[in-house]
């Protein structure tokens, strides 16, 4: 079964706006990563978030954690049209670095 | 450096036809997984292999069988396609807790 579920579904913005988005997962996890999928392509890994950590940024991109909500955040400052894509949270917290997709949130930001 | 590349990229099969999907890494990982992607889905992990000569059961494995003799190489095979195996199919490596995915195979079942 899917642990993470991503919110909203779909997001569409302007660019130049922040697009903020949501996961929450089920049980408890090492780490919780953030992958990007543009169309017909595969995943992109973009961030890592440890579970003893509560925030981290990678240039334009800021995470949060919430270990006692079982909830991540994913943030992306002054957006370009190239950040279309979908966006996905994945909880990994089981042997042999399975990780567990939720169904993704996909952006599009309108030039 | 090719990275994660997969085999072949579209495919259309007829009920009971029977495939191989390659994955291969020039990364020298260890662990790799395939996953399928249905729309609304999200991924789903079928099995993954933590070494040459292993394999595991991930989510949704009914239907497909693995193969893992080289290490570089992760193979995915569909005994008896069926129209509910109509799908996106990724493999991804894995060092540590950051997967690389390949580009995908697009799987039709007719």
């Amino acid at each position: 079964s899917q642990q993470g579920e991503e919110d909203p579904q779909a997001l569409s913005i302007q660019e130049g706006e922040n697009a903020t988005m949501n996961c929450s997962y089920k049980t408890s996890i090492n780490n919780l990563q953030w992958y990007r999928q543009n169309s017909g392509r595969g995943l992109v890994h973009l961030i890592l978030i440890r579970s003893n950590e509560r925030e981290k940024h990678s240039g334009r991109l800021r995470v949060t954690l919430d270990t006692s909500k079982k909830s991540s955040s994913l943030l992306i400052t002054a957006s370009r049209a190239a950040d279309t894509a979908s966006y996905f949270c994945a909880s990994g917290g089981g042997s042999n670095y399975k990780l567990t997709f939720g169904k993704g949130t996909l952006l599009t930001v309108n030039p | 450096n090719a990275g994660v590349t997969q085999t072949p990229k579209f495919r259309v099969l007829k009920t009971g036809q029977s495939m191989t999907l390659l994955c291969a890494q020039d990364m020298n990982h260890e662990y790799m997984y395939w996953y399928r992607q249905d729309p609304g889905m999200g991924l789903r992990l079928i099995h993954y292999s933590v070494g040459e000569g292993t394999t595991a059961k991930g989510e949704v494995p009914d239907g497909y069988n693995v193969s893992r003799l080289k290490k570089q190489n992760f193979l995915l095979g569909l005994e008896s396609a069926a129209p509910s195996q109509t799908s996106v199919y990724f493999c991804a490596t894995a060092q540590g807790g950051e997967q690389y995915f390949g580009p995908g195979t697009r799987l039709t079942v007719t």
